[in-house]
């Protein structure tokens, strides 16, 4: 079964950190591009990170740069979330997902179909 | 970063019933948009990428269209189990950005 599984999350104090990992099975990890998406209690879903499947280039919502790093161990499948100087805000389940890539007349789209459950991260003196 | 806008924040349709979601993006990204449902306690799913091509094992009374700056995702007729939050996704240009979200009720 193709599926990812995130682990790491937890409470922290403001402006403690972090590692949030993203275990992947039933697919070639290394053949895919992945992302990290988070979901505030209540709110809507932000788009935070991403690593293509190298792990050459990573990038970053403005939200989260500089503070968090994106990052792959594609010899043990596994997708990283490294969270610094948290905030209140930076309080919300973080999912991982897949991006499938798919090329369509001459353009590949980003798809992400397969995403995890997601971890819960608290943010909390 | 590109913005993305999504109308009706919120509706209630009756099942059969023809549902059309609007997005809207502040620049032009060609038909780099996707859309994704989620219920509540529960992952997101990929409907349609690309703008209008339509996820392998989505059913087809979902669709998508568009391209440029306004977007649309139709249902052709609600289903009690298409009651969700439904969230565009631009992947033109990096910072990716979501829209706010449409959450549709059944009557």
């Amino acid at each position: 079964e193709v599926q990812v599984l995130e682990s790491g999350g937890g409470l922290v104090q403001p402006g403690g950190s972090l590692r949030l990992s993203c275990a992947a099975s039933g697919f070639t990890f290394s053949g895919y591009a992945m992302s990290w998406v988070r979901q505030a209690p209540g709110k809507g879903l932000e788009w935070i990170s991403y690593i293509r499947s190298s792990g050459g280039s990573t990038y970053y919502a403005d939200s989260v740069k500089g503070r968090f790093t994106i990052s792959r161990d594609n010899s043990n499948n596994t997708l990283y979330l490294q969270m610094n100087s948290l905030r209140a805000e930076d309080a919300a389940v973080y999912h991982c997902a897949k991006d499938l890539r798919v090329p369509v007349g001459g353009v590949t789209f980003s798809a992400f179909d397969i995403w995890g459950q997601g971890t819960m991260v608290t943010v909390s003196s | 970063a590109i913005q993305m806008t999504q109308s009706p924040s919120s509706l209630s349709a009756s099942v059969g019933d023809r549902v059309t979601i609007t997005c809207r993006a502040s620049q032009g990204i060609r038909n780099d948009l996707g859309w994704y449902q989620q219920k509540p306690g529960k992952a997101p799913k990929l409907l349609i990428f690309g703008a209008s091509s339509l996820q392998s094992g989505v059913p087809s009374r979902f669709s998508g269209s568009g391209s440029g700056t306004d977007f649309t995702l139709t249902i052709s007729s609600l289903q009690p189990e298409d009651s969700a939050t439904y969230y565009c996704l631009q992947d033109y240009d990096f910072p990716f950005t979501f829209g706010p979200g449409t959450k549709v009720d059944i009557k």
